[in-house]
């Protein structure tokens, strides 16, 4: 099992890109989670998907970030446009059930924006 | 709202125990305690959880006092590769409440 795997590990843009990260849940898990990890607020969750379905939504910042799962093994996080403050580590997550499993975490994706 | 409290920094040496506390004293019945680590660069990883009663497993115990209001994860044989944040998290495993990671434990295994 090659667990959660995030790409791409590192990205650097300018203010006002798209920015598309990506991530392969572990085969079997119905659950997928998207958080975000700065100094200054900790690890955040911004969504939770169920069986591909998005569950909540609430800590998702802005209209500037979107998510979509179209299948049960693939997730993507996109920012549209991209500001500085977007900057920080962001991880997958998966588990089998919910919250009512462990969560397995991806490497994370290094987001810089300039 | 914190739900559980943790020291921020410890520090072991080498070889021994290590010995994490967590105090969640509003701990109600159907909620459980989990235990996750993060190393430095690295995502999260879960370590172990319990209701009530004391687990153990390959790489950790936890020790849950009677009254649930308090916990203690135990890492029996520290290495340098245990240095990290660990993390205490109390949460129910009905519906759809959230695992909300807190400021965690810097636990720094000393040569």
């Amino acid at each position: 099992d090659a667990g959660v795997i995030q790409s791409p590990r590192h990205e650097v843009t300018e203010m006002g890109q798209e920015v598309t990260l990506r991530c392969k849940p572990i085969s079997g898990h119905n659950s997928l989670f998207w958080y975000r990890q700065t100094m200054m607020r900790g690890l955040e969750l911004l969504i939770y998907f169920n069986n591909n379905v998005p569950i909540d939504d609430s800590g998702m910042p802005e209209d500037r970030f979107s998510a979509k799962m179209p299948n049960a093994s693939f997730s993507t996080l996109k920012i549209q446009p991209s500001e500085p403050r977007d900057s920080a580590v962001y991880f997958c997550a998966s588990s089998f059930q919910g919250y009512n499993s462990p969560l397995h975490f991806g490497n994370g994706t290094r987001l810089t924006v300039t | 709202d914190a739900k559980t409290t943790q020291p921020t920094s410890m520090d072991c040496a080498e070889g021994r125990a290590a010995n994490l506390p967590c105090n969640h004293s509003t701990i109600s019945g159907n909620e459980y305690v989990y235990w996750y680590r993060q190393i430095h660069s690295q995502g999260p990883q879960y370590i172990i959880h319990g209701l009530k009663n004391n687990e153990t497993n390959e790489m950790a115990s936890l020790i849950i006092t009677e009254d649930r209001k308090s916990s203690t994860l135990i890492l029996p044989h520290a290495t340098l590769r245990d240095t990290a944040v660990y993390y205490c998290i109390v949460t129910s495993n009905f519906g759809n409440e959230k695992l909300t990671f807190g400021t965690g434990t810097r636990l720094t295994i000393i040569p």
